[in-house]
């Protein structure tokens, strides 16, 4: 079984929308996640942590269910410039960093 | 967010040579850093962990002998591709963890784009 799995998409939404992703891990010790935005030819930018009470960033929210071993990270009122690849990556323990497979969103005027 | 720069950004180079990556992070120490390459629509796959003063840990199936790794200093890793090939074209990207928060967070470096004619 992966260390992360996500489902590479794509997603497709229009201008407005709100959209979700999961991301499921394995490792049930596994101690901080991570969200990044990776756009085309470019490398990938952190675009949150994700703590154990969740946390919001303006139109962006994350959230860890440890029980179910899953993050998600939902979007409202998308933007075209919200299109990009999100990757979810999950720190088990020290310098480990496993990263998901990223899921490819597209945001349609 | 902590800095990690690479240098060059792109190469373009004749199959047959070698071709050497940095990595720096600017304005953190980093024991290790990371090296990732990333082939056109497809995920980052991590290739080897480069560590300070010791041997770089490689991923399964990553040749350690044709690609070299130095981590030759707290702020300073190097990959070397050497023989370089056409299937070695790709997009390189380091990344090193810094502390934030208490956790340990990836910041990657603007990644280099190879190309072997």
């Amino acid at each position: 079984r992966k260390e992360v799995e996500q489902d590479p998409g794509p997603f497709n939404v229009p201008e407005g929308a709100t959209v979700a992703f999961n991301c499921t891990y394995s490792n049930s010790a596994s101690q901080s996640f991570f969200w990044y935005r990776q756009d085309c030819r470019k490398e990938p930018k952190l675009l949150m942590s994700v703590y154990s009470s969740g946390n919001e960033d303006g139109r962006f929210t994350a959230q860890l269910n440890r029980a179910s071993q899953y993050i998600s990270l939902l979007i409202r009122d998308s933007k075209l410039s919200d299109s990009a690849t999100y990757l979810c990556v999950v720190n088990p323990t020290g310098n480990q960093f496993y990263f998901g497979t990223g899921t490819s969103l597209t945001v349609i005027p | 967010g902590a800095v990690v720069s690479q240098h060059p950004s792109r190469v373009i180079c004749k199959s047959g040579t070698s071709v050497k990556i940095e990595c720096r992070s600017l304005d953190f120490q980093a024991t290790t850093m990371f090296w990732y390459r990333q082939f056109p629509k497809q995920s980052l796959m991590l290739m080897a962990t480069s560590n300070e003063g010791s041997k770089a840990t490689y991923e399964q199936g990553v040749e350690k002998d044709k690609f070299l790794i130095n981590h030759a200093s707290l702020t300073l890793s190097t990959l070397t591709v050497t023989s370089a090939h056409p299937e070695d074209s790709s997009f390189y990207i380091c990344s090193a963890p810094t502390e934030q928060d208490a956790t340990d967070t990836q910041y990657f470096g603007p990644g280099t784009r190879l190309t072997v004619l």
